[in-house]
């Protein structure tokens, strides 16, 4: 199975600060990865796909890049509606697996 | 709108059997694949199954530590996806989703439902 390493667990960041979450293949995934938000309670909701495509509807601000094994979603002037947790997914191979996930707050 | 509603959670003793249900509706069901995905309280998600569609044969994935246990199935003319899970452990429990791809040949899930929690106690 293909693992994917997340990191930072656990983030804390102001308004309108940048904020960089890292996301580590154990292999080449070949950009089959997708990031997710989740907030308290709800469904995770998709932000990227492909590693730099942003869905429909979710604001520029958010941004995915990398290559190979190393991925990064990147979110400029954080917002107080960003606090959440983030996963990253990687598709290119069964088992699709995800991220442990990044636990996002304010400071 | 797409929509997908999963049902059939609750408390369940370990070893016992829960099938979970996924009424979807706003979308052509039959050449869709479909997925569950589940999330341990508090922690992160782990994709438990894809069925795909019948130009596909109907064909199941599974992570292998799930094989055996758990079965995916669908209704076309119910547009319905359904969880069978056998042998319930006391770390099967999760919320568990009911999840699609935008169309054939994506793997990400822009589409959840609202989840059902199994808890499998005794």
């Amino acid at each position: 199975d293909i693992q994917m390493t997340q990191s930072p667990a656990s983030l804390s960041a102001s308004l309108g600060e940048t904020v960089t979450i890292e996301c580590r293949a154990s292999e080449d995934i070949y950009n089959g990865l997708a990031w997710y938000q989740q907030k308290p309670g709800k469904s995770p909701h998709l932000l990227i796909y492909n590693a730099n495509s942003l869905h429909t509807g979710v604001p520029s601000r958010f941004s995915g890049s990398g290559s190979g094994t190393q991925y990064s979603l990147k979110i400029n002037s954080l917002q107080s509606e960003d606090v959440a947790s983030y996963f990253c997914q990687q598709y290119y191979d069964y088992p699709w697996t995800f991220g442990g996930g990044t636990n996002l707050e304010l400071k | 709108e797409v929509q997908l509603v999963e049902t059939g959670g609750g408390l369940v003793r370990p070893g016992s059997s829960l099938k979970l249900s996924c009424a979807t509706s706003g979308f052509t069901f039959s050449n869709t694949w479909m997925n569950w995905v589940r999330q341990a309280p508090g922690k992160g998600l782990e994709w438990v199954a894809l069925i795909k569609d019948k130009y596909s044969n109907y064909e199941a994935k599974y992570p292998e530590s799930l094989k055996g246990r758990f079965t995916i199935s669908r209704d076309d003319s119910q547009s319905r996806v359904y969880l069978q899970m056998n042998t319930l452990r006391d770390q099967d429990t999760a919320t568990y989703y009911c999840t699609r791809p935008v169309n054939f040949g994506s793997y990400w899930f822009p589409y959840w439902g609202q989840g059902t929690l199994v808890t499998v106690s005794s």
